[in-house]
């Protein structure tokens, strides 16, 4: 079945370490995102990419960093930098032009 | 970019019919009108989208204003699986930068 797959569900990280969260997509998606959300929030945009070794900063991309180097994969990385990793990390896929967005189920990353 | 509107929430009775609306009064005229929702713990899922024209599917109808400043997504028979949170967002032809707001907290009372 053709989708969009996040690993790990859970991830527990010690402060100062930088993790890195996985996003694959096989629906042949040009364009990928991340997003971040926070308990009673809505989705607040990382980065996004809409091409092979390219991407965009968005609106909190303070203390992350991403790479594209094959159309299915965009990992992301949380860097020590961040000051509150703490969230639940979504990435979505979506063609070029018009169409709707694919989210993965998403990580939940704790740091302690 | 454009930005929206949306009530923080909502409540519906199982079986009648729900109004969820959304303001998008600097949407450009090339943005589509994007409505997703999302179950707790879980990523947000397509719902429906439109450009100037109401719009209906499986899951629910799409009222888009004549002047495009606002849309109301229309759940016809709100069962208690319809109990999320629902986002509107503008969405630029070219899918770039795609940013959602809040949402609407949707709950159903059985």
């Amino acid at each position: 079945d053709g989708g969009i797959t996040q690993s790990p569900k859970y991830l527990f990280r010690k402060e100062g370490q930088n993790v890195t969260l996985s996003c694959e997509q096989n629906l042949n998606h040009d364009a990928m995102y991340w997003y971040r959300q926070d308990p009673g929030q809505g989705l607040r945009l990382i980065y996004y990419s809409q091409i092979v070794n390219d991407f965009q900063k968005g609106d909190i991309a303070e203390g992350y960093s991403v790479s594209r180097e094959k159309k299915e994969s965009f990992p992301l990385t949380v860097t020590s930098a961040q000051k509150n990793p703490t969230a639940f990390y979504l990435c979505a896929s979506t063609f070029l032009g018009n169409s709707p967005l694919h989210f993965g189920n998403g990580t939940r990353l704790t740091v302690t | 970019d454009a930005k929206t509107t949306q009530p923080n929430s909502m409540e519906s009775n199982e079986e009648e019919p729900v109004h969820l609306p959304c303001n998008h009064s600097t949407i450009s005229g090339t943005d589509y009108i994007h409505w997703y929702r999302q179950l707790p713990s879980q990523g947000p899922e397509y719902v429906i989208h439109g450009l100037t024209s109401n719009v209906n599917n499986r899951m629910a109808s799409l009222a888009i204003a004549e002047d495009r400043k606002s849309s109301t997504l229309i759940l016809h028979r709100a069962t208690l699986r319809d109990a999320a949170v629902y986002y509107c967002i503008p969405a630029p032809g070219a899918n770039s930068k795609l940013t959602f707001g809040k949402g609407i907290t949707l709950s159903v009372r059985p």
